[in-house]
């Protein structure tokens, strides 16, 4: 089974800053199969990167995804106030299936 | 829009079952994978089950491998969760979730919806 780890599992920036959250692997992943989720409290989560690069409907351009192999980047250009979520990375592996993250918190400073 | 709404959750007692149900609307429901994801108290998301868009195969975390079952009505754009032998483990808000591009991911989700086992 493959467990992806992600840091750090708290990140304290102000808004304008620039967020970089990572999430590697304990086995190669492939890109196809890497995506990224926000989630704020009680709420659902919501998708925002597939493709370990590609963004979903809607997200904005300041979030953007990169990396191959065992090591993925989710990059929050500038954060807006809006973004201050738990971020959670996933991968499909074809045994056991779909697996998570343990998230990061990105909260403000 | 896709709108995906659980329902059927509440409390209920070690080893008795429950059924989930997910309504959804906005967009072709026969041509999507579907799946139930879920969220214990204050802890990360966990994949619980698949089922591809006609129904025909059938996937399980290991977790409820053997106890819980995924169904769906495409003619009535439904999906189901048929829960047994529930634990206190099993506690969490569960999320029906539209498989994305490739089905490697999950593109929308529902609200979700609180099971409590408790005795």
């Amino acid at each position: 089974e493959i467990v992806l780890t992600q840091s750090p599992g708290t990140l304290s920036l102000s808004p304008g800053e620039r967020a970089t959250l990572s999430c590697r692997a304990s086995q190669s992943v492939s890109s196809t199969y890497l995506a990224w989720y926000q989630q704020k409290p009680g709420q659902a989560p919501r998708l925002l990167i597939y493709g370990a690069s590609s963004r979903a409907t809607g997200i904005p351009d300041r979030f953007s995804g990169s990396g191959s192999g065992t090591d993925f980047t989710l990059t929050i250009s500038r954060l807006e106030p809006e973004d201050f979520a738990v971020y959670y990375c996933q991968q499909y592996d074809s045994s056991p299936g779909y697996t998570f993250g343990q998230g990061t918190k990105l909260e403000i400073k | 829009q896709v709108q995906l709404g659980e329902s059927g959750g509440g409390v209920v007692q070690p080893g008795r079952s429950l059924r989930l149900s997910c309504a959804a609307s906005g967009f072709t429901f026969s041509t999507y994978g579907m799946h139930w994801v879920r969220q214990a108290p204050g802890k990360g998301l966990e994949w619980v089950a698949l089922i591809w868009s006609d129904g025909s195969n059938k996937y399980y975390g290991d977790s409820v491998k053997g106890r819980f079952t995924v169904s769906r009505d495409n003619s009535n754009n439904t999906l189901y969760l048929q829960m047994s032998s529930l634990r206190a483990e099993d506690t969490a808000v569960y999320y029906c979730a539209r498989g994305g591009d490739g089905g490697y991911s999950f593109d929308s989700w529902g609200q979700g919806i609180l099971v409590t086992v408790s005795s």
